[in-house]
């Protein structure tokens, strides 16, 4: 069974912080991992997907790291704003059999003005 | 493109009741894939299809749900009967690969069975 893991479960920080977390993932047959942002009352929307060790992608404020050989990886926002405020997935997808991804349960993320 | 279209968006049955729930993808996506959200268990894969062909149901918690996708543009998830232990927010997601493309997801049904 593959578990993903994001910390912490809950952020809360002031507009203009810089602010990062976690999803931990086993390392073995890995193939991808995928970064979500789910708005309140919205449907997740793709942020990165990254797939080689040592990538970083970076969209805007917001950037991610991948170790995959320690199975982790990090999202980073700079200068958070209010809009930032959201629940941010990972998921990871391993080679071989099911293509399917496996969730974490995310990090909530509240960005007071 | 419209996105991931689901239908209906709020569903309230009664236990015992079949409900059938909804989906077209993007045109040209051949992964469709459907979630379940829930407050204890997060975002769970039911089933996912390629090409129209269900390739992965394990996620499907009992023989109560199925799904099918009779072509490319529409996909339906159906509860027969219902429980009130299946309220819960139902995602469709499609994608134009796997592993490495981004899922696109539809707006949810919210499902609440009495």
């Amino acid at each position: 069974i593959l578990n993903v893991e994001q910390s912490p479960q809950s952020l809360h920080v002031q507009e203009g912080d810089s602010t990062n977390f976690t999803c931990s993932f086993p390392s073995s047959n890995f193939y991808a991992l995928h970064w979500y942002r789910w708005e309140t009352a919205k449907s997740p929307e793709a942020l990165f997907v990254m797939t080689l060790n040592g990538d970083e992608k970076k969209k805007g404020r917001i950037s991610a790291t991948l170790n995959t050989k320690e199975g982790y990886s990090y999202l980073y926002i700079k200068g958070s704003q209010p809009e930032d405020s959201a629940t941010y997935l990972c998921a990871s997808v391993t080679q071989g059999g099911s293509e399917k991804l496996v969730f974490g349960k995310g990090t909530k993320l509240t960005v007071n003005p | 493109d419209a996105g991931v279209i689901q239908s209906p968006r709020h569903e309230v049955t009664e236990m015992g009741q079949e409900v059938t729930l909804r989906c077209k993808p993007i045109s040209g996506h051949d992964y469709l894939f459907w979630y379940r959200q829930t407050m204890m268990r997060g975002l769970e894969l039911l089933i996912y299809f390629n090409n129209n062909v269900p390739i992965d149901d394990s996620g499907m918690p009992e023989d109560r749900f199925s799904a099918k996708m009779p072509n490319a543009s529409f996909s339906t998830l159906k509860i027969q009967p219902s429980e009130p232990r299946d309220s819960a927010v139902y995602f469709c997601a499609s994608s134009l690969g796997s592993r490495i493309e981004a899922q696109y997801f539809g707006p949810g049904t919210r499902l609440l069975v009495l």
